[in-house]
């Protein structure tokens, strides 16, 4: 299918290393967040969330970082294995509006 | 459990035509939302509907139109299609319970 990361930073990572992708939110009042990955000629599917009063919180292989000091976000991904080469998007929730706004793409090669 | 449905996967359509895109969501969800995902970006919010009635929009002209049936699903309508209107369409079915998205894969819309 065609590739979802056309013009996304890109981070190419050794099968096995640890991934680190970043994301800058916009909104200082949402109160929940989520990063998905999405694979070519699919939807975004769900990793793992964070609501805003926490810093940190773990899944499988993944932990989500949340600094809302400079609102920032961030998912670890420990060793990185070449089924999880996708693009990652983080997405923010304001629970008054209860509608998700993606962040900007970061896609993830994985090196066999 | 069938996850969101989303009907037909590709289609291409000539300027000024008509489209209707499909979407059943996820057993036990009642609200269905729509995004725009032009290649190599992020998903673009284009409206939300729950109870049958649209109940937020995104920042999309009102060529594009939605209806939710009784069962929960949903169509998609825009109308006099330009060729920026080509892009990947997302629907994401949630309940009004928690705040959990789940995505369908998609229809590939291509105006030519």
């Amino acid at each position: 299918g065609e590739s979802v990361g056309l013009h996304l930073p890109t981070l190419s990572v050794q099968e096995g290393d640890n991934s680190i992708i970043n994301c800058a939110y916009s909104n200082s009042a949402s109160d929940y967040f989520i990063w998905y990955k999405q694979e070519s000629g699919k939807g975004p599917q769900f990793i793992i969330d964070i609501r805003s009063n926490m810093d940190k919180r773990q899944g499988q292989r993944v932990t989500v970082l949340l600094n809302k000091t400079v609102k920032h976000l961030s998912l670890q991904i420990a060793a990185t294995q070449p089924g999880d080469s996708a693009v990652y998007f983080c997405a923010e929730i304001h629970y008054g509006n209860n509608r998700l706004a993606f962040g900007k793409g970061n896609q993830v090669v994985v090196i066999p | 459990d069938a996850g969101v449905t989303q009907s037909p996967t590709h289609l291409i359509k000539t300027r000024g035509q008509q489209v209707t895109l499909r979407c059943s969501p996820k057993s036990g969800h009642d609200t269905v939302s729509w995004y725009q995902q032009a290649l190599g970006q992020g998903p673009q919010f284009i409206f939300q509907y729950y109870e049958e009635e649209e109940r937020q929009r995104g920042n999309f002209p009102d060529r594009f139109s939605g209806h939710q049936f009784p069962n929960y699903s949903s169509e998609l309508n825009v109308n006099a299609l330009l060729l920026g209107d080509s892009a990947l369409y997302l629907c994401a079915s949630s309940s009004t319970e928690h705040y959990g998205y789940t995505f369908g894969s998609g229809t590939r819309l291509t105006v030519v």
